[in-house]
């Protein structure tokens, strides 16, 4: 079965700087796919991001970025710039390549400080 | 272009009572999910529709829970009786197919 593990609970950034999300997962698929969500206290799951795994490059979104290390099975998120706006949970999932569920982890909290 | 909606925002019961939760996909999405979201935790995965038909229902307690999406559009999930472990955020997804997820904001449930 696939697992998905977020290992931070909380983290915080200040206004303007950087922070990294870590993200690692457990498959024996080669198919999948793999997103950040971001949650904010009205509960709408938003698309963050989103990897291919058959992809090399990591994808980009403006300030959001990832590190996806496919041998060690590890998928993290870079917020740059980070804005007040940003503060949320952010959770980690999973998808195969031919299943449409998500698999999800147990999120990380996003404080941002002005 | 309107997105997944979803009522009621908010259900406050008491246990062995009945509850229902309604979700209206995004236009032409035929697949949709309904998620449960325990306090502190990711969503799980209760049942995935495509068109009328439950396509995985592995996760649904089906001793109490029920869905149904008719016509292939709207969807209910019912619960009953409902019990106290079953306070959880509901959120109803829909997709093209197996394409990109979107959310509605999902019915808080808290059971007395």
């Amino acid at each position: 079965a696939q697992t998905v593990t977020q290992s931070q609970p909380e983290m915080s950034v200040q206004e303007a700087e950087t922070v990294t999300l870590s993200c690692t997962y457990d498959t024996s698929e080669s198919d999948y796919y793999l997103f950040w969500y971001k949650q904010p206290p009205s509960r709408q799951m938003i698309l963050v991001i989103r990897q291919e795994a058959y992809k090399q490059q990591n994808a980009t979104e403006n300030r959001f970025s990832v590190n996806f290390q496919k041998a060690a099975k590890s998928f993290s998120l870079k917020i740059s710039d980070s804005q007040l706006g940003d503060a949320a949970m952010y959770f980690c999932a999973y998808r195969g390549g031919s299943q449409g569920n998500l698999i999800f982890g147990k999120g990380t909290k996003l404080s941002v400080k002005p | 272009e309107a997105g997944v909606v979803q009522s009621p925002r908010y259900k406050i019961i008491e246990k062995k009572q009945p509850v229902a939760f309604w979700c209206n996909p995004i236009s032409g999405h035929n697949t949709l999910y309904w998620y449960r979201q325990n306090l502190g935790q990711g969503p799980e995965l209760l049942i995935r529709y495509e068109n009328e038909e439950a396509v995985d229902d592995s996760q649904l307690p089906k001793d109490r829970f029920s869905a149904e999406r008719l016509k292939g559009v709207d969807s209910t999930l019912k619960i009953q009786p409902a019990e106290l472990g079953d306070s959880a955020v509901y959120l109803c997804a829909s997709s093209l197919d197996i394409g990109e997820q979107y959310f509605g904001p999902g019915t808080r449930l808290t059971v007395t």
